[in-house]
């Protein structure tokens, strides 16, 4: 089993839709959790982070999550062509070491067709 | 404020050259970590540094070599390029573990 897992995709959405973009992880005790967004060719983002059960919302974007089910979401209401691009999910793994660190899925590749 | 810079943005190396790669930060985080990126793959992290003279491995480290001498800059050396080495390297850099990574623009390296 990953330790981060994303559907690769594409998802694909019209305009004006709710993309749903969705990640599980395997460490019980991650904290921290993040949604990265990267244009093809670019550098990651960060778009949204939730630390607490629940949802978070901020514009357009809601991050959902679900410690007992080990469950993370991204929400994208009011789809854009410009949110076309590879959502990568990073979630906070304690390590050995000098702290946590990041592990970052494969990323899921979204598509908004206008 | 330039935030995470990194040079070069390309390079060709041939099997068995060496080269540096250069990550450089402005905003004075302890935290900074070097990343590789396949190929429809998440991000792989190399090696990290919590602060000048303290680095450590990642999760991908063979071939690879680190140095952190100064809070500003932490460079990546690879020995003995190889193939397998082919890939975009991306420098990041952040206030804590917790918090979130800026990100450089990242190097494409190819090694034929």
């Amino acid at each position: 089993q990953k330790e981060v897992e994303q559907n690769s995709g594409p998802l694909s959405v019209p305009e004006g839709a709710i993309a749903s973009l969705n990640c599980t992880y395997s460490d019980r005790g991650s904290q921290s959790f993040f949604w990265y967004r990267q244009y093809s060719g670019k550098s990651p983002e960060l778009i949204m982070f939730i630390y607490s059960n629940g949802d978070k919302e901020d514009g357009r974007f809601t991050a959902q999550l679900n410690k007992a089910s080990q469950y993370v979401s991204l929400l994208i209401r009011d789809s854009q062509p410009s949110d076309s691009a590879t959502y990568l999910c990073a979630v906070n793994r304690r390590d050995s070491g000098y702290g946590n660190k990041l592990v970052f899925g494969a990323g899921t590749i979204l598509r908004v067709k206008s | 404020n330039a935030g995470v810079t990194q040079t070069p943005k390309f390079r060709i190396l041939k099997i068995g050259q060496s080269m540096t790669l250069q990550c450089a930060q402005d905003m004075n985080h302890n935290y900074m970590y070097w990343y590789r990126q396949d190929p429809g793959m998440g991000l792989k992290l190399i090696y990290y540094s919590v602060g000048a003279g303290i680095t450590d491995k990642g999760e991908v480290p063979n071939g690879y070599n680190v140095s952190r001498s100064t809070t500003e800059d932490f460079p990546l050396r690879l020995e003995l390029a190889a193939p397998s080495q082919t890939s975009v390297y991306f420098c990041a850099s952040s206030y804590s573990p917790d918090n979130e990574q800026f990100f450089g623009p990242g190097t494409r390296l190819t090694v034929l």
